[in-house]
């Protein structure tokens, strides 16, 4: 199975400020098709998983600009412009190219 | 809209088996694969086990390959996952989520918590 590994595990961040959250993972997840299936999700407490970018760079509908994606092979990056207090949470990357599908094991985001 | 709800949790005995549901409504049903992810107490996210729109594929990780078996009902837009010989490390919250384009999983129920415990 293909190993996602984010850093940092834990991101405490002031309201305002940017943030970023790096993954890896333990092989290419590009697919056969040409294409990078990583995906980012953002889980608040309480709240069941929610997409927020999908094939590496794409917003899902209605997720805000502020955050983005980048990144290819084996390398990606979640990155907030500026830190809101619903950001809160946990954020997972996931791999969707091979199965098993795969999650990072989590970054917490909390507020200073 | 999307609406996924899952059903059919509780607590059971190891060894035991369990079926839990997965209702959906507000989308064709029958064009879409499903996923279902767990997520045990205070940890991330696993995923288990997804399943072809019309059921003809199946995968499953290895930790419930054997034990678990993943169907659908496309007439009754409803998801399954029959979890049998249950062990205490199976204790989670089970989410199913739907399979959208560019293999993204892009809803996700509120999930049915599992409890095995003697």
């Amino acid at each position: 199975d293909i190993v996602m590994t984010q850093t940092p595990l834990s991101s405490p961040v002031t309201l305002g400020q940017p943030a970023s959250i790096s993954c890896r993972s333990s092989q290419s997840l590009e697919h056969s098709d040409g294409n990078t299936y990583l995906s980012w999700l953002q889980q608040r407490p309480g709240q069941p998983p929610r997409l927020l970018i999908y094939k590496v760079s794409n917003r899902f509908s209605g997720v805000p600009d502020r955050f983005s994606g980048s990144g290819a092979g084996t390398y990606f990056t979640l990155k907030i412009s500026r830190v809101e207090a619903e950001d809160v949470g946990v954020y997972y990357c996931m791999q969707t190219t091979q199965f098993s599908h795969t999650f990072g094991q989590g970054t917490k985001l909390e507020i200073k | 809209q999307v609406q996924l709800v899952e059903s059919g949790g509780g607590v059971v005995q190891p060894g035991r088996s369990l079926r839990l549901s997965c209702a959906a409504s507000g989308f064709t049903f029958s064009s879409h694969g499903m996923h279902w992810v767990r997520q045990a107490p205070g940890k991330g996210l696993e995923w288990v086990a997804v399943i072809w729109y019309d059921g003809s594929n199946k995968y499953y990780a290895d930790s419930v390959k054997g034990r678990f078996t993943i169907s659908r009902d496309n007439p009754k837009n409803t998801l399954y996952l029959q979890m049998n010989s249950l062990r205490v490390e199976d204790t989670a919250v089970y989410y199913c989520a739907r399979w959208g384009d560019d293999k993204r999983l892009d809803s996700w129920g509120q999930g049915t918590l599992v409890t095995v415990s003697s």
